[in-house]
């Protein structure tokens, strides 16, 4: 079984649309990450959630909005897209603490035209 | 902020010697570093984590160190395969919360 799981794992669409990219981990973890890998590889965090909670949020433009459901699911919606937003998108979960590791996502690329 | 800075891009060795990759952070020591593998298309798979008091971990042919004097750690590759061509990201933990913060990572390629 998937521990985490993202789709779609591709997205093209045309700037200014709005779009949505799903997570789920089936691993009962408490913390869900999503971060941002550009062109040149760097990952960079962009939201964390600790039990439906947000408890981080880097300096991420707001027409970005984390969502979660649930424990097991954190969505990222992405109001009126811009050519910079195209990258791939990995989420990831982690059991808790500061030192547990973290699972990624097989990641989601949306490419904005 | 911290910055995590992993100086080589790319890395080529041949099939059987060690590969050394660096892992370079500024200002204080994190608790904790963490080494991740990355293949394209995939997302990051963790290998190692190695804290503060901790001068080396080891993991089957794999072996990280922290040098809290110069700031660095060490991921040693030791035996190298061609299966163990991919990129391999450095990863402290962040200025808030518990998120990680990453170096751009090395990629690594051996050669047969």
């Amino acid at each position: 079984d998937t521990a985490v799981s993202q789709t779609p794992k591709y997205l093209v669409t045309q700037m200014g649309n709005d779009k949505s990219i799903k997570c789920e981990q089936n691993l009962g973890h408490d913390t869900m990450y999503w971060y941002k890998q550009d062109s040149k590889k760097f990952l960079k965090i962009m939201f964390s959630y600790n039990n439906k909670e947000l408890i981080i949020n880097e300096t991420v433009p707001n027409r970005f909005s984390p969502k979660s459901p649930d424990k097991a699911h954190l969505n990222l919606h992405i109001n009126s897209l811009e050519l910079g937003d195209s990258a791939v998108y990995f989420c990831a979960s982690e059991a808790g603490g500061s030192t547990d590791t973290q699972y990624f996502g097989p990641g989601t690329r949306l490419t904005v035209l | 902020s911290q910055k995590i800075e992993q100086n080589s891009e790319a890395l080529n060795i041949q099939e059987g010697k060690t590969a050394t990759l660096t892992c370079n952070y500024t200002n204080y020591s994190p608790a904790y570093l963490q080494w991740y593998r990355q293949d394209p298309g995939r997302g990051p798979v963790f290998l190692l984590l190695i804290r503060e008091n901790e001068k080396e971990k080891r993991k089957e042919r794999l072996k990280v160190t922290f040098d809290t004097t110069l700031k660095q750690s060490l991921f040693h590759i030791t035996a190298s395969q061609p299966a163990d061509s991919a990129t391999y990201l450095c990863a402290r933990g962040g200025d808030s919360g518990y998120a990680l913060n990453f170096g751009k990572g090395t990629s690594l390629l051996v050669t047969p």
